[in-house]
């Protein structure tokens, strides 16, 4: 199983770039890198995924580095609303006929300062 | 607007009372699920649903039931609910199975 090491928690100052770092040096070549948040209690809510190159969408940056086995979100203008807990999960489990599960970790609690 | 709705979002109920949390969603989505998200213990799976008619069990499934009669539907029926199934639960959905999954708001259920 590919696991993910993320920093407990990280602050970053509003209207600066988030970013938010994660080790996974035991990915395989076929699994994504996927980043959810879950800003507290509500659902979690997919940002981003890729498998090698870099991504962008109109909600952050993903960087994958070259040897996959390293990642970076990246929110380019944090705002309040961005405070949340981050997961980067890597690991998609398959099981039985058709189980598809999100394997979610401890994430990283970013705080964004006023 | 896409989204997954849950209903109800908040519910106190007493031992053995059957109950049934709804989920719906409005994307067309073949793949639903249900997770339960307790402290410490992370997000797990009860239930999956492939498709209309085709649920499975994930890893914590004893106690619950699902039904997938409608593509947009997938309830979740608890017969005989006990307080260890106080949890927060969340439904997602996803176009189909390993794809990003969309989550619904989720639904607090305290039983006592």
């Amino acid at each position: 199983d590919a696991k993910t090491t993320q920093p407990t928690s990280m602050d970053c100052a509003e209207g600066r770039a988030a970013n938010l770092p994660c080790n996974h040096s035991t990915i395989s070549g076929n699994e994504y890198v996927y980043w959810y948040r879950q800003i507290h209690s509500q659902g979690p809510q997919y940002i981003i995924h890729g498998l090698k190159n870099n991504e962008t969408n109109e909600m952050a940056s993903l960087i994958i580095t070259e040897d996959r086995k390293s990642s970076t979100l990246i929110l380019p203008h944090a705002t309040l609303r961005d405070t949340a807990v981050y997961y980067c999960i890597v690991r998609v489990t398959y099981s039985g006929a058709g189980s598809y599960q999100l394997t979610f970790g401890k994430g990283t609690k970013l705080s964004v300062i006023p | 607007e896409a989204q997954v709705t849950q209903n109800p979002r908040y519910l106190i109920t007493v031992t053995g009372k059957k109950l049934t949390v709804t989920c719906s969603q409005n994307m067309n989505h073949e793949y639903m699920s249900w997770y339960r998200q307790d402290p410490g213990l992370g997000l797990r799976q009860i239930y999956y649903s492939m498709n209309v008619e085709v649920t499975d069990k994930g890893d914590v499934p004893e106690g619950y039931k699902v039904s997938r009669k409608e593509k947009r539907n997938f309830p979740l029926i608890l017969e005989s609910p006990s307080p260890n199934q106080t949890s927060l639960y969340f439904c997602a959905s996803s176009l189909s199975r390993g794809r990003e999954q969309y989550f619904g708001p989720g639904t607090r259920l305290t039983v006592t």
